[in-house]
């Protein structure tokens, strides 16, 4: 999809557990996101980056963190994963800063047992 | 809080038929109103938007309708066709401040378009 890549595509974990979802793009993209997408919710924004080491809380950022090192990509961690964050996670791109031009991701799913 | 209220949630409709999903939102300085398509195991997809200068914005099958006093928008899938068998989630986001490029989606309705 677009020069945007997630890994990996689905995962199970035990609840309690760390785990680290990635996001890798080939675009040189200044903003990413993360949004996680539940049935009834939509999608809801996680946390999102505006440069290297530029990130910022989104919607529903308790238990998650997120990290920037380089551009290309952005990293989303469960610090101890729960059953509430049983999950399909996407991630999104846009060279704009601004709502135009999102591409997203095809999305990790995510299974907390 | 949802912000943007979409329904319904599912939607059944026979080929050649019209679909019409529609959405309601809050925050009257959403700016940019999109509508996005996903098919299973992908990501959505922008599929058209609109800004509240336009009351309409047609392309091909597919139309957005806005009215900016009621606060709703619309989108109409002329002639729908079973390849038009996805999720459709509307979004809205605010043209400025520490807001802006952050997307606030409906919840997504469902649509199966029978042969």
């Amino acid at each position: 999809d677009a020069g945007i890549t997630q890994s990996p595509r689905h995962k199970v974990t035990e609840t309690g557990t760390p785990v680290t979802l990635r996001c890798h793009q080939t675009e040189n993209h200044r903003y990413m996101y993360w949004y996680r997408q539940d049935p009834g919710h939509g999608l809801r924004l996680i946390h999102y980056s505006y440069g290297v080491k530029d990130t910022d809380k989104g919607e529903v950022s308790d238990g998650y963190s997120v990290s920037r090192s380089k551009t290309e990509d952005f990293l989303l961690t469960l610090e101890s994963a729960t059953s509430s964050q049983t999950s399909v996670y996407f991630c999104a791109i846009t060279g704009t800063g601004g709502p135009y031009g999102y591409t997203f991701g095809s999305g990790t799913r995510l299974t907390v047992v | 809080q949802q912000q943007v209220k979409q329904s319904p949630q599912s939607l059944i409709v026979q080929k050649g038929g019209i679909s019409i999903i529609n959405c309601a939102y809050e925050n009257t300085a959403f700016d940019y109103f999109p509508w996005y398509q996903q098919f299973p195991g992908k990501g959505p997809a922008l599929l058209i938007a609109i800004r509240p200068d336009v009351s309409e914005k047609k392309e091909g099958r597919f139309t957005i309708s806005f009215n900016k006093s009621a606060k709703q928008f619309s989108l109409h899938i002329m002639d729908s066709q079973p390849g038009d068998s996805a999720t459709y989630f509307c979004a809205a986001s605010p043209a400025g401040g520490t807001s802006y490029g952050k997307l606030t989606f409906g919840q997504g309705t469902i649509l199966t378009v029978h042969p």
